[in-house]
């Protein structure tokens, strides 16, 4: 039973192209977390989505990003017009439902944005 | 809003060792969970403990064990008989129905351990 499986694992973006980061979840998992890492600092919440919905996007900036869960497929996370500031680490989690509170995610390997 | 602190940025332990790495945590519920991760330098995000706030009893799994002094708020982790496969970045988490789905991390430890 793979993990919640990443991709790419490094991405390298000029300023002002677009970033797509992939994320297919564990085996009958339905929800999906993405969570960004910037240097020297902790994992930070961005979007929780189920099938075809988001759920809570709070964490996630207003402006170039946003996030897709479609019924086939991995989930997108999806930078537009990046800046050197999106330079980050991108991790994935997954959870068959709304995870009990105890429930540690599954985390992905991450995905590491580099933004030149 | 809820915060989590990891005031070591850098701890060493020599091989066969015993270490505590410190982690400390603001809020104002009373039910809430927290987690210590590991995050070795292939990036994994890897679950190594868990606490219930409501459990007095401190959580252990085999060579890691937690104090967790809820008065205190606090939530440090020791590892025992140190190996050198627990070198990596350490992260202590925080959830709660107040947070909904989501985890608040610490900035992390990076655990070093000596041959």
């Amino acid at each position: 039973n793979a993990g919640v499986m990443q991709n790419p694992r490094h991405l390298v973006r000029r300023r002002g192209q677009e970033a797509r980061l992939r994320c297919s979840p564990m085996k009958g998992h339905s929800h999906v977390y993405w969570y960004r890492q910037l240097p020297e600092e902790g994992l930070k919440f961005m979007v929780y989505l189920q099938k075809e919905n988001i759920i809570d996007e709070s964490g996630m900036p207003k402006e170039r990003f946003s996030a897709e869960f479609p019924k086939e497929g991995p989930s997108i996370l999806r930078i537009q017009q990046v800046v050197r500031g999106d330079s980050a680490a991108y991790f994935c989690a997954s959870s068959p439902q709304r995870g009990r509170l105890n429930y540690g995610y599954t985390f992905g390997s991450g995905t590491r944005l580099t933004v030149v | 809003a809820q915060t989590v602190t990891q005031s070591q940025p850098e701890m060493s332990v020599q091989e066969a060792e015993t270490v505590t790495l410190s982690c400390t945590y603001d809020t104002s519920e009373s039910d809430y969970y927290l987690f210590w991760y590991k995050q070795p330098p292939s990036r994994q995000m890897i679950l190594v403990i868990r606490q219930e706030a409501y459990k007095q009893q401190n959580a252990t799994e085999n060579r890691f064990s937690v104090n967790f002094q809820k008065a205190a708020k606090s939530f440090s982790l020791k590892i025992s008989d140190s190996q050198l496969g627990d070198a990596a970045m350490y992260f202590c988490a925080y959830r709660s129905e107040g947070t909904g789905n989501q985890f608040y991390f610490g900035t992390g430890t990076s655990l070093t351990v000596i041959p």
